[in-house]
């Protein structure tokens, strides 16, 4: 059963630092691409980081470049999401996020969450 | 980055109703194309991949079209589980952005 388990969510002052971790389970983790996705409380999804099954491709939307970076450890089976210089708006619930190449994001992780407030 | 636009963001209807709902993309992703359907508290559900091509244990109720930028999410006889909100995403490049999605509220 494939399984995608977040944690280090919690409550950060704005202008400080969260790193995020994922661990997965179920499945070859180095045959897919990963993501996260965040969803702020009453909003929609929003995409915030993409990074390639060998970590040599990452990708960010404009909103979370220079703060966020995504990483991954093969060996493991983990994906990470640094966050720093956080604002009031990065508060959410993120997801971890499994992607199958030409079909999108499968499976989901059950979310952890972000409070940004000082 | 390419930009989603998804029409209307709040629709109601009723049971046994049809539905569609539209998305824009801000240039052309071919038909690198998926919907999500989210219910409250949970986790998103992927539905259709590649614009039409229907994920496994999908309803056939529901069905994808389109290609370029322009594409519908169709649902052809609304069931009460179907009440929830509705996302499109393209996976054109590396950026994966969703539109701000669709609620499909009962009438």
């Amino acid at each position: 059963e494939v399984q995608l388990e977040e944690s280090g969510g919690g409550l950060a002052q704005p202008g400080g630092s969260l790193r995020l971790s994922c661990v997965a389970s179920g499945f070859t983790f180095t045959d897919h691409h990963m993501n996260w996705v965040r969803q702020a409380p009453g909003r929609g999804l929003e995409w915030v980081a993409y990074i390639t099954t060998s970590a040599f491709h990452m990708k960010y939307p404009d909103s979370v470049t220079g703060r966020f970076t995504i990483s991954r450890d093969n060996a493991k089976n983990s994906l990470f999401l640094q966050m720093n210089n956080l604002r009031v708006d990065d508060t959410a619930v993120y997801y971890c996020v499994r992607e199958v190449v030409g079909v999108g994001f499968d499976y989901w992780g059950q979310g952890t969450v972000v409070t940004v407030s000082s | 980055d390419i930009q989603m636009t998804q029409s209307p963001s709040t629709l109601s209807a009723s049971v046994g109703g049809r539905v569609t709902i539209t998305c824009r993309a801000s240039q052309s992703i071919s038909t690198w194309l998926a919907w999500y359907q989210q219910k409250p508290g949970k986790a998103p559900k992927l539905l259709i991949f590649r614009a039409s091509s229907l994920e496994s244990g999908v309803p056939s109720r529901f069905s994808g079209s389109g290609s370029g930028t322009e594409f519908t999410l169709t649902i052809s006889s609304l069931q009460p589980d179907d009440f929830a909100t509705y996302y499109c995403q393209e996976y054109s490049g590396y950026s994966r952005t969703f539109g701000q999605g669709t609620k499909v509220e009962i009438k």
